[in-house]
């Protein structure tokens, strides 16, 4: 069975800060990993994803990579902003579209 | 870009009575939809997948005679929780995959008092 766990379960930096964030998961065998951002009683939005052939992906401030032999993946967020405050959720397919979600990364960015 | 709706954004129910929630795909249209729960503090855990004009598929643990799930078309997906009691309080979001990235809906707040 299929277990994604993220680290921090918290985490609070002043504006300006880089960061990074944890992704680990049991079975390499993935279709492809996706980081989504949930802002409190809101739905899902898709930041990244990135297939299971790929190492990484940009998007704005946003890196994220992939290590599907160690089951590992990381959100690199750069020079944080407030607005970057949420909880930050990595989730892997499996077969039959199967999504598992790690239980999250609140994030508070401090002005 | 592609969007998903719910509806509604939040409802507070007495015990025992039953609830409906719509998704919908706008401008699109989606064969498959997922169901998730997500109590508070914690991730989204998966109720069930359906498919335009089938049954839908349960996940362990999850009581189809309780969640009703249809997907009578290819915009609309709607999961009814009957005979709601107060530990069915909980966000509940739909997600498809119109291209490869998965999109969910804004979520709706149940609250079973």
């Amino acid at each position: 069975k299929q277990e994604v766990t993220q680290i921090p379960a918290a985490l609070s930096v002043p504006e300006g800060e880089n960061l990074v964030l944890n992704c680990s998961f049991t079975d390499s065998a993935i279709y492809n990993l996706q980081w989504f951002r949930q802002d409190p009683g809101k739905g899902l939005t898709s930041l990244l994803l990135i297939q299971s052939s790929q190492r990484e992906q940009t998007s704005g401030r946003l890196n994220a990579s992939l290590d599907k032999s160690s089951g590992r993946s990381t959100l690199y967020i750069a020079a944080s902003q407030p607005g970057d405050s949420a909880t930050y959720l990595c989730a892997v397919e499996t077969s039959g579209s199967r999504l598992t979600f790690g239980e999250g990364t609140q994030l508070t960015v401090n002005p | 870009g592609a969007v998903v709706s719910q509806h509604p954004s939040w409802v507070i129910c007495k015990s025992g009575t039953s609830v409906k929630i719509e998704c919908r795909s706008l401008d699109f249209q989606a064969t498959t939809m997922f169901w998730y729960r997500q109590f508070p503090k914690q991730s989204l855990m998966l109720m069930a997948t359906s498919n335009e004009g089938s049954k839908a598929t349960y996940e362990q643990g999850v009581e189809k005679d309780k969640f009703l799930i249809n997907h009578a078309s290819l915009t609309l997906s709607t999961l009814t929780v009957t005979s709601a009691h107060p530990e069915d309080s909980s966000f509940y979001i739909c997600s498809t995959s119109p291209s490869g990235h998965r999109i969910f809906g804004p979520g709706t707040r149940l609250t079973v008092t």
